[in-house]
């Protein structure tokens, strides 16, 4: 049981790449997230899927997008990246028969540069 | 957006001294959740609690739930270096808002030798 897994783990782009951050879960999660984390603030909800085939919109979604796959993989993409977008990134899932206990990935740095 | 405060933002401790972290906002959350998150790896859950005035206990560590559902507080007993970390509050809205998560800022726990 792998858990929450993401790809890749580190990552350095040019201002106005593009790039799409991998997320799978094998808990048969139905809802999962996207959040960054930046020094002293915490984890920011950027998308979430409350379950297949829904995404809404979280606190920060400006400059990004987002595709539930199917049950199992939550993707994130930045269109044009930007150095504001330097942060580390997680991906999390949860279920409501666990008490909606969040399950993270081990995050993506990202850097712009 | 409802917010969470928690203070302090960091804090530097000798091994056996207590140490308490406090999580406010002015919102009620229908539970709140702690997590503890490590160098390089995602957040890990510690506890949730439900019920205002709710008190858990997690070996060294004691979770309280403010009676009105605004506040909590971790308080570690007796800290051990392996308690170094970055402590997270997380509330989650009322129950139609579904699973969605709003995290503080956290707090940086060193526990010295």
């Amino acid at each position: 049981n792998a858990g929450v897994t993401q790809t890749p783990k580190f990552q350095v782009l040019k201002t106005g790449q593009s790039m799409t951050l991998q997320c799978a879960q094998d808990m048969n999660h139905n809802s999962m997230y996207w959040y960054r984390q930046d020094p002293g603030m915490g984890l920011r909800l950027i998308y979430y899927s409350a379950s297949e085939g829904t995404t809404d919109k979280g606190e920060v979604p400006n400059g990004y997008n987002v595709s539930r796959l199917n049950k199992r993989e939550f993707s994130l993409r930045l269109e044009s990246a930007a150095p504001s977008q330097t942060s580390v990134y997680f991906c999390a899932s949860s279920e409501w028969s666990s008490g909606y206990e969040q399950y993270f990935g081990p995050g993506t740095r990202l850097t712009v540069t | 957006t409802q917010l969470l405060e928690q203070s302090p933002q960091f804090l530097s401790i000798q091994e056996g001294e207590n140490l308490t972290v406090y999580c406010n906002s002015s919102s009620v959350f229908s539970s709140l959740q702690w997590y503890r998150q490590e160098p390089g790896e995602g957040p890990v859950l510690l506890v949730t609690v439900v019920t205002g005035g709710e008190v858990k206990k997690l070996k060294r560590l004691t979770f309280q739930f403010g009676d009105a559902r605004k506040d909590s507080s971790l308080h570690i007993t007796a800290a051990q270096t392996g308690d170094t970390g970055l402590y997270l509050c997380a509330g989650r809205e009322n129950k139609a808002a579904g699973n969605k998560l709003t995290f503080g800022g956290g707090t940086r726990v060193l526990v010295k030798p």
